[in-house]
């Protein structure tokens, strides 16, 4: 079955860039999606279509997917960005989520 | 407003099967434009998609899952649900429904229910 892979965490200085990568065989020939929760709410979507932000969602969050990497970045971190992040992609009409990466903004 | 919301039993005891609806409501479950999901989230774990539904009644499913998962649609109510057989502990977690806009097409989970915590225990 195929699998996505996310680091469990990811720390980043206010102000700073944080970057989570999500790896999957030939993920860049896939669609890419990135979603953030936040304790004790449901996730919501910040990327679509690989790079798309939704309606709502900061200019800060961007996204790229190539090769077997999709990267999520975060510019400007600020402490309200400190949430779960988890890609999520499509194989083979199945749904597969990356296994979430904690990004703490120290 | 897009609104989804998660209904049924919070405990289950194990060998049962699991019930849940999802209501949605402000749009309408038989658009061609989106597939409705089940995500579940195991305490203090990650995502797992359960499988989606297509108005139409076509499904698709987690294969790690198939064999015990149904997913049904009701448009005359605005209703989709689950139904998960065998239940044991090991399937306690917050039970999501979703919608997806448009399977495989990239648009992915845009909107989401609050989710509801069904508790596996005797």
């Amino acid at each position: 079955s195929y699998e996505l892979t996310q680091p469990p965490s990811v720390s980043v200085s206010p102000g700073q860039t944080a970057s989570i990568a999500c790896s999957g065989d030939e993920l860049g020939n896939k669609y890419t999606c990135w979603y953030q929760q936040k304790p004790g709410q449901s996730p919501v979507q910040v990327i679509y279509q690989d790079t798309k932000r939704p309606s709502g969602i900061p200019e800060r969050f961007s996204a790229s997917n190539s090769g077997n990497t999709a990267t999520l970045t975060i510019s400007g971190t600020q402490a309200m960005d400190e949430a779960d992040y988890y890609c999520q992609a499509w194989d083979s009409s199945t749904v597969v989520f990356g296994g979430g990466t904690k990004l703490t903004v120290l | 407003q897009l609104q989804l919301q998660e209904s049924g039993p919070g405990l289950v005891k194990p060998s049962e099967t699991l019930s849940l609806a999802c209501t949605v409501s402000g749009g309408s479950i038989s658009s061609r434009s989106y597939y409705w999901g089940w995500i579940r989230q195991p305490p203090g774990k990650g995502l797992e998609w359960i499988g989606n539904i297509y108005y139409s009644g076509s499904t698709y499913y987690n294969p790690s899952l198939q064999s015990r998962v149904t997913i049904s649609v009701d448009t005359s109510k605005s209703q989709f649900s689950l139904k998960l057989t065998s239940v044991t502990a090991a399937d306690t977690a917050v039970y999501y429904c979703a919608r997806e806009g448009g399977g495989g097409g990239g648009s992915g989970f845009d909107s989401w229910g609050q989710g509801t915590l069904v508790t596996v225990s005797s």
